[in-house]
């Protein structure tokens, strides 16, 4: 079982449409979690941190269901900008000798005008 | 404030020969972590260094790969006698401290092995 499993899409959608990404977590331990967001042949670059309480940013909200180990991005009013690939990222135990971040595989989305 | 710095940004390689990344964290930042992103999969762990230190080297390779961060200087991942399957892009990021939760990546580095 992979670590952290999206759903690789592609998920098209029109501009103004409402989509829902959805990710789940196999260590229950994971102590932060993460939306990056990644443009074709660039650098990962980070959307948001995840908290257990949900927060929204804009157009973006992100949930996190511990008991579940489940994680939601919700995107509200899509760009043509939003196109790229999300990716759902945890951080290993706080305070363990490691801080490396495991990505699951992206889930690609396309935003048709 | 200039972000993380990679160089090269595109790399080729003869099968058998050495490849050397660099890598030049954020100003202010002494942590320093390695991830390969192969054709059509997610970013993959290497190496977790911080000044003069290894402290995770759990994704690596077991033979051919290295990773140091001198006290000065950029850091280095070396590859040596590359094969086709080390084609792939290469990318590290830097924190200001161990337990910072943001790490902020660099452009990367593509490395193709003919």
């Amino acid at each position: 079982r992979k670590e952290v499993e999206q759903d690789p899409g592609p998920f098209n959608v029109p501009e103004g449409a409402t989509v829902a990404f959805n990710c789940t977590y196999s260590n229950s331990a994971s102590q932060s979690f993460f939306w990056y967001r990644q443009d074709c042949r660039k650098e990962p670059k980070l959307l948001m941190s995840v908290y257990s309480s949900g927060n929204e940013d804009g157009r973006f909200t992100a949930q996190l269901n511990r008991a579940s180990q489940y994680i939601s991005l919700l995107i509200r009013d899509s760009k043509l900008s939003d196109s790229a690939t999300y990716l759902c990222v945890v951080r290993y135990p706080y305070g363990g000798a490691t801080n490396k971040l495991i990505f699951g595989t992206g889930t690609l989305l396309a935003v048709q005008p | 404030n200039a972000g993380v710095m990679q160089n090269p940004r595109h790399l080729v390689r003869r099968r058998g020969q050495e490849a050397r990344l660099r890598c030049s964290p954020m100003k202010g930042h002494s942590h320093v972590y390695w991830y390969r992103q192969l054709p059509e999969e997610g970013l993959k762990f290497m190496v977790y260094l911080q000044k003069e230190n290894i402290i995770d080297e759990s994704g690596m390779p077991k033979e051919r790969f290295s990773a140091e961060f001198p006290k000065e200087g950029p850091s280095i991942l070396r590859i040596q006698q590359v094969v086709r399957g080390d084609s792939a892009a290469y990318f590290c990021a830097s924190s200001p401290e161990r337990e910072g939760i943001e790490q902020y990546f660099g452009p990367g580095t593509r490395l193709t092995v003919t």
